[in-house]
């Protein structure tokens, strides 16, 4: 099973909402991401934990705040965003294979800010 | 720090015929060179990588060549089929390292 799941699959919020993207892997992998993708373009690491902890935060705006409760679960929180954050949210797991961290990805959520 | 390149940014071939897509990397500590498919509406899928104590490997229809001295790799699709069309990138990591620097990604349109 080489399976992550992301909900909510899509999602509107206004400006001054707070909102939560969800992710979740069973695969035992000890590494978790967060990136965003927009139109046309790759996707921007925006977030590493590994084994639980907080390893990268790629200068991400306050208003996305990732949380790791356990090694199967990652959360992003959202408030206060702007219509500029609108994208296409992944999350990602990895495992160590030969020294090289191998990403599995989700289906996204894409999340439109009015 | 590393920067990836990715030729052609759109591809059309006839079913059938094949496809290359072509990456150069820049930092010469770069091991791992992984290749995803894009499908509309869906994340990035891994399709198959490559380390650079390999030349070259292969997966039915696909397979993918380095060449270290260069800096560059080469994803080659044959056959193509109608299910073949998405984004295509190319990635590039070191050794330790959580970070996977994506090209700018090949839209691969194969025409039935």
């Amino acid at each position: 099973d080489t399976e992550v799941t992301q909900t909510p699959k899509h999602l509107v919020m206004g400006m001054t909402n707070k909102k939560s993207l969800k992710c979740e892997q069973h695969m035992g992998h000890r590494a978790m991401y967060w990136y965003k993708q927009k139109a046309k373009k790759p996707p921007e690491l925006m977030f590493v934990y590994s084994y639980e902890k907080l390893s990268i935060n790629e200068s991400v705006p306050s208003r996305f705040s990732p949380e790791c409760p356990n090694s199967s679960l990652l959360n992003l929180h959202l408030h206060a965003l702007q219509p500029e954050d609108s994208a296409l949210y992944l999350c990602a797991s990895s495992q160590r294979d030969r020294g090289n961290e191998k990403l599995f990805f989700g289906s996204g959520t894409q999340l439109s800010v009015l | 720090g590393e920067n990836v390149e990715q030729h052609p940014s759109t591809l059309s071939v006839q079913e059938g015929d094949s496809a290359v897509i072509k990456c150069t990397y820049s930092d010469s500590a770069s091991n791992y060179f992984p290749w995803y498919k894009q499908e509309l509406g869906k994340g990035p899928q891994l399709i198959i990588d490559i380390r650079s104590n390999v030349g070259e490997k292969k997966d039915q229809r696909i397979a993918v060549t380095l060449n270290k001295t260069a800096k560059h790799f080469s994803l080659h699709i044959t056959e193509t089929q109608p299910e073949d069309s998405a984004v295509y990138f190319c990635a590039a990591s070191s050794r330790s390292s959580y970070k996977l620097i994506f090209g700018s990604g090949t839209r691969l349109l194969v025409r039935p």
